[in-house]
């Protein structure tokens, strides 16, 4: 069966230092997702991406953020120079339609030091 | 505003007992809702949707129930096992499907 995967599985990382996290989406999906969560919490939306731009954003995706899809298989959520409370699980979702299931990957864990 | 959330945080069943986990939402406008399961070190996972012009959707074991009116979701879980212990979120959909917003998440645990 199909699945998302997202790597790095961890990445810990110095406040001020920029991340790139990478997901490869199932690969007929067109419309590709970021979530965070902070642990403890509920998972929160970022942003969503389709036809090689930004679709929706939240307020927490701010100008320290950028999404891109470099190829025609990844999926990255960029944040430029990382804060203490960046700290959380990062998830990407796709899916085919807009109606249709998300499915997520399995997350990276971003730890800022 | 937008917001979607959860009565109880945590839920304590008996193995084989039916488990019912509630949500409240404050968008009208949504016209998608899911819920997701979620345990220790995973992803969302999806288990089963509904749309706004149903009010009942039944799947393998469990069944959504949407009251439009009181802006209500419930999840309800049949035979409730051990590996349905997990966190469960319900979220609705906004904006064409391009925006997810979830709930805060009720904690089902089963005892055996």
């Amino acid at each position: 069966e199909p699945e998302v995967t997202q790597t790095p599985s961890h990445q810990v990382t110095q406040m001020g230092q920029e991340v790139i996290l990478r997901c490869v989406p199932i690969s007929n999906h067109l419309y590709f997702y970021w979530y965070r969560q902070i642990l403890g919490q509920k998972v929160e939306f970022l942003v969503s991406f389709y036809n090689n731009e930004i679709s929706e954003k939240s307020e927490i995706f701010d100008d320290q953020f950028s999404v891109e899809r470099p190829d025609g298989s990844n999926f990255t959520l960029k944040i430029r120079s990382t804060k203490l409370e960046d700290s959380a699980m990062y998830f990407c979702a796709s899916r085919g339609q807009p109606t249709d299931t998300q499915y997520f990957g399995p997350g990276t864990r971003l730890t800022v030091l | 505003g937008e917001s979607v959330g959860l009565h109880l945080p945590t839920l304590s069943v008996q193995e084989g007992d039916n488990s019912i986990i509630n949500c409240a939402y404050s968008n009208s406008a949504s016209d998608y809702f899911i819920w997701y399961k979620q345990e220790s070190g995973k992803g969302p996972q999806f288990i089963i949707d509904i749309r706004s012009n149903m009010d009942k959707r039944q799947g393998q074991r469990v069944t959504v129930l949407l009251n439009k009116t009181v802006k209500h979701l419930s999840l309800q879980i049949a035979a409730t096992q051990p590996g349905d212990s997990a966190v469960y979120f319900c979220a609705e959909n906004m904006g064409g499907g391009f925006k997810t917003i979830f709930g805060a998440g009720t904690r089902l645990f089963v005892k055996a």
